[in-house]
C-alpha cells in the first residue's frame, strides 16, 4: 500500500487566498483525521471523520476551515480566506476500525506557508 | 480534558547514551497511550502503544516504554542511542472506550552526537 497521500506537499500563497489540501487515506480505513503542526502548539487535532461523516470537529480554529470527505478514499481541508497565522504543517492521517485506539497512519504532511 | 506534559523539549545525548524521555498525562480514568516519532522531513510514524496488560511495552528499534499509573506516567526508554534515532518524540493519550480524542505531548528533540 502507498500508505496516506497527502497534495500538495508544500503550498505558498498569499493572504486571502483559498487553500485546499488534499488527503487519500490508506484503502480500507474508515477513520480519518487532519492535524496541524506548529512549534507553538505542537500537534493539533483539527477533525476526525469516521466512514465519511465528521465525528468531531471541535479543534477546528474558526469558520475559515472547512472539511469534507465525500468518499472513503478522499479528504480535503479548506482555509478561506487564508492568514499569515495558518502557516504550519497539516497532516492527514488515517486508522481502521473506526477508533482513535488503533494506530494512525500518518501522511506526509503539507507545508502551508501564508505571506 | 485530557492533557499530556513532555518536560524535555531538547535532548542531547551522544551515541551508546541510554534515553529515558518523561511523559505524564492528566487523567484519571483508563487511558491508552503512544509514542509517536517523526524523523527529520518524515511523517510521524508509530514507536510503540499502551492499551492494556504488561505495563512494560516493547517497541520498535529497541525502544520501551513503562506505564506507572500511580504517577500518571508513560516514559520512552531505549538503553543505547544511535545517531539515526535523532528525530522528535511525541507522547500521546485517549480515553479508553469508543472515539475519544487523541491529545498530543508538544514532543522531544532527540539529537544524538555521533
Amino acid at each position: 500500500d502507498a500508505g496516506v497521500i497527502q497534495s500538495p506537499r508544500h503550498e505558498v500563497t498569499e493572504m486571502g487566498q483559498e487553500v485546499t489540501l488534499r488527503c487519500k487515506p490508506i484503502s480500507g480505513h474508515n477513520s480519518l483525521f487532519w492535524y496541524r503542526q506548529t512549534m507553538m502548539r505542537g500537534l493539533e487535532l483539527l477533525i476526525y471523520f469516521n466512514n465519511n461523516v465528521p465525528i468531531d470537529d471541535s479543534g477546528m480554529p474558526e469558520d475559515r476551515f472547512s472539511a469534507k470527505m465525500p468518499n472513503a478514499s478522499f479528504s480535503t481541508l479548506k482555509i478561506q480566506p487564508s492568514e499569515p497565522r495558518d502557516s504550519a504543517v497539516y497532516f492527514c492521517a488515517s486508522s481502521s476500525i473506526g477508533g482513535v485506539q488503533e494506530t494512525q497512519y500518518f501522511g506526509p504532511g503539507t507545508r502551508l506557508l501564508v505571506l | 480534558a485530557q492533557s499530556v506534559s513532555q518536560h524535555n523539549h531538547h535532548v542531547i545525548l551522544s551515541e551508546a547514551a541510554s534515553l529515558e524521555l518523561g511523559c505524564n498525562y492528566s487523567y484519571g480514568g483508563t487511558v491508552n497511550l503512544f509514542w509517536y516519532v517523526q524523523y527529520p522531513g518524515q511523517h510521524l510514524q508509530l514507536l510503540l502503544k499502551y492499551f492494556s496488560g504488561d505495563p512494560l511495552v516493547k517497541g520498535i528499534k529497541g525502544f520501551e516504554a513503562e506505564f506507572i499509573k500511580s504517577k500518571f506516567s508513560f516514559n520512552l526508554r531505549k538503553p543505547s542511542v544511535q545517531w539515526s534515532d535523532t528525530a522528535e518524540y511525541f507522547c500521546a493519550v485517549t480515553r479508553s472506550g469508543g472515539y475519544q480524542k487523541v491529545t498530543f505531548g508538544t514532543g522531544t528533540k532527540l539529537q544524538v552526537i555521533p
